[in-house]
C-alpha cells in the first residue's frame, strides 16, 4: 500500500523568508501524481501544486515550487516570499495515475508565519 | 463553476440518531470522494463514485454508513446510529476522468459531526 509521510509537523518562517516543507512517499508504482493542499482554518482543502511522476522538471506555482526526486521518493514544497495568508496546515498528497483511485494524505505540517 | 458544496457545514446530533450528509461535485465532473479528516490528522478515503457506480469504499465505511449517488450527480452520505467516534469532518471531493485534468481532485468545505 502507498504511504505518505510528512516529519515535520509544525514550522515556522518569517514573513517574506522562504520556508521548505518535506514529504516522502512509498510506491511500487512508476506513473502517478504527487499534490500539495493547504487547508487554512476556514478548513477548506486547496490545491497548491501538482507534480506528474513522469515529468521531470519540478512545478512551480507562483511563489510556491516543488523538489521532485523520483528516485529518493521525496517531493519537497518551497514556498517563497512567505505571507502571513500561507499559514495552514499543507498536506502532501499522491496518486496513481491511470485509475480513477484515491488520494492518500500524509499527516500534515502546520506552517506558522511570524512578523 | 461553482465548486464542490456540501450540505450542512455544520450538525450536533446526539449518539444513537441518524446523519446524513449531501454534496454537490462540480457540475462537469464524473467522480466523486467522500473522506473523513478529525482533528490533527490528514484526510481519509471512505468511499469513491464513478458516475452512479460505487467503485470502491474502505475498511473504515462500517455497516453503519452508506453513500449513494444516484444519477451520478450529487452524493449523500448516511451515518445511522452514530457513535461518539463519528465525530469528524466529512469531506466531499470530485475530479473528472478527462486526461488534461491531471487527476485533480477538488474539494468541498465539508461537513463537520458532532455527535454527543
Amino acid at each position: 500500500a502507498q504511504t505518505v509521510t510528512q516529519s515535520q509537523p509544525e514550522m515556522s518562517v518569517q514573513e517574506a523568508e522562504t520556508v521548505t516543507l518535506s514529504c516522502t512517499y512509498d510506491t511500487s508504482e512508476s506513473d502517478y501524481y504527487l499534490f500539495w493542499y493547504k487547508q487554512p482554518p476556514s478548513r477548506q482543502m486547496i490545491l497548491v501544486i501538482r507534480q506528474e511522476a513522469y515529468k521531470q522538471q519540478n512545478a512551480t506555482e507562483n511563489r510556491f515550487s516543488v523538489n521532485f526526486q523520483k528516485a529518493a521518493k521525496s517531493f519537497s514544497l518551497k514556498i517563497s516570499d512567505s505571507q502571513l495568508g500561507d499559514a495552514a496546515m499543507y498536506f502532501c498528497a499522491y496518486k496513481e495515475a491511470g485509475t480513477a483511485s484515491k488520494l492518500t494524505f500524509g499527516t500534515g505540517t502546520r506552517l506558522q508565519v511570524t512578523l | 463553476d461553482t465548486g464542490v458544496s456540501q450540505d450542512p457545514r455544520h450538525k450536533i446530533t446526539k449518539r444513537g440518531q441518524n446523519v446524513t450528509f449531501r454534496c454537490d461535485p462540480i457540475s462537469e465532473h464524473n467522480r466523486l470522494y467522500w473522506y473523513r479528516q478529525t482533528l490533527g490528522q490528514g484526510p481519509e478515503f471512505l468511499t469513491y463514485f464513478q458516475n452512479e457506480a460505487q467503485l470502491e469504499k474502505s475498511r473504515l465505511l462500517s455497516d453503519r454508513f452508506s453513500a449513494e449517488r444516484p444519477k451520478g450527480s450529487f452524493s449523500t452520505l448516511e451515518i445511522q446510529r452514530t457513535e461518539q467516534g463519528d465525530s469528524a469532518m466529512y469531506l466531499c471531493a470530485s475530479s473528472s476522468d478527462i486526461v488534461l485534468s491531471g487527476n485533480t481532485i477538488y474539494f468541498g468545505e465539508g461537513s463537520w459531526l458532532t455527535v454527543v
